[in-house]
């Protein structure tokens, strides 16, 4: 299996720009996280889906995010617009059952925002 | 409040010097406690699961514990390429279904 995989790897951007992270979960895996890790604060869940659907995003900043699963492979985090506060590493996640269950990452998109 | 404290937040090793790194939580129903690695530039690799108190998991030169109160990661006799950040997560019992992370440990072992 490949793994999760995640594009872009790198973003640059300047402040007020829209940003699309994308996400392709493992294949079979009912669950996808985002997460976000910064120095500070360490890994942050943003939100979760199973089977598609948004369980918990109390974790998503404000509303300048957004989180979508289309189905189930592929899934965006959307950030509109951009702040240079949103520079971070997103990782997003996927597990077989639930988020109690193991949870295997993505090698993360760097975000930098001007 | 779910928390989880990793200690130290950095520890250097010479080779083949063993060493514990140590994860204490506070939560109000232990479900699972997750050990992974992080390589810079990486996401999280998978370790370990452990579920109860008093159960031990082991793979290659890590062996992790767990009480009711913290989790250790042994690390015996270790090497360069043991170098990275070690996260120690927890799952509780109730609530959201979702991984309270730890800041991590970041490893240096030098040759």
């Amino acid at each position: 299996d490949a793994g999760v995989i995640q594009s872009p790897r790198h973003e640059v951007t300047e402040m007020g720009q829209e940003v699309t992270l994308r996400c392709k979960p493992i294949s079979g895996h009912n669950s996808l996280f985002w997460y976000r890790q910064t120095m500070m604060r360490g890994l942050e869940l943003l939100i979760y889906f199973n089977n598609n659907v948004p369980i918990d995003d109390s974790g998503m900043p404000e509303d300048r995010f957004s989180a979508k699963m289309p189905n189930a492979s592929f899934s965006t985090l959307k950030i509109q617009p951009s702040e240079p506060r949103d520079s971070a590493v997103y990782f997003c996640a996927s597990s077989l059952y639930g988020g109690a269950d193991t949870q295997y990452f993505g090698p993360g998109t760097r975000l930098t925002v001007l | 409040e779910d928390q989880v404290t990793q200690s130290p937040e950095a520890l250097r090793l010479q080779e083949g010097e063993s060493s514990s790194l140590n994860c204490s939580y506070t939560v109000s129903g232990l479900r699972g406690l997750f050990w992974y690695r992080q390589d810079p530039g990486k996401g999280p690799e998978f370790l370990f699961t452990l579920y109860s108190a008093g159960e031990e998991k082991e793979k290659e030169r890590l062996k992790a514990t767990l009480t009711k109160k913290e989790s250790f990661l042994h690390i015996t006799a270790p090497k360069p390429e043991d170098s990275a950040t070690y996260l120690c997560a927890v799952s509780t019992q109730g609530g959201s279904e979702k991984l309270v992370f730890g800041k991590g440990t970041k490893l240096t072992v030098n040759p």
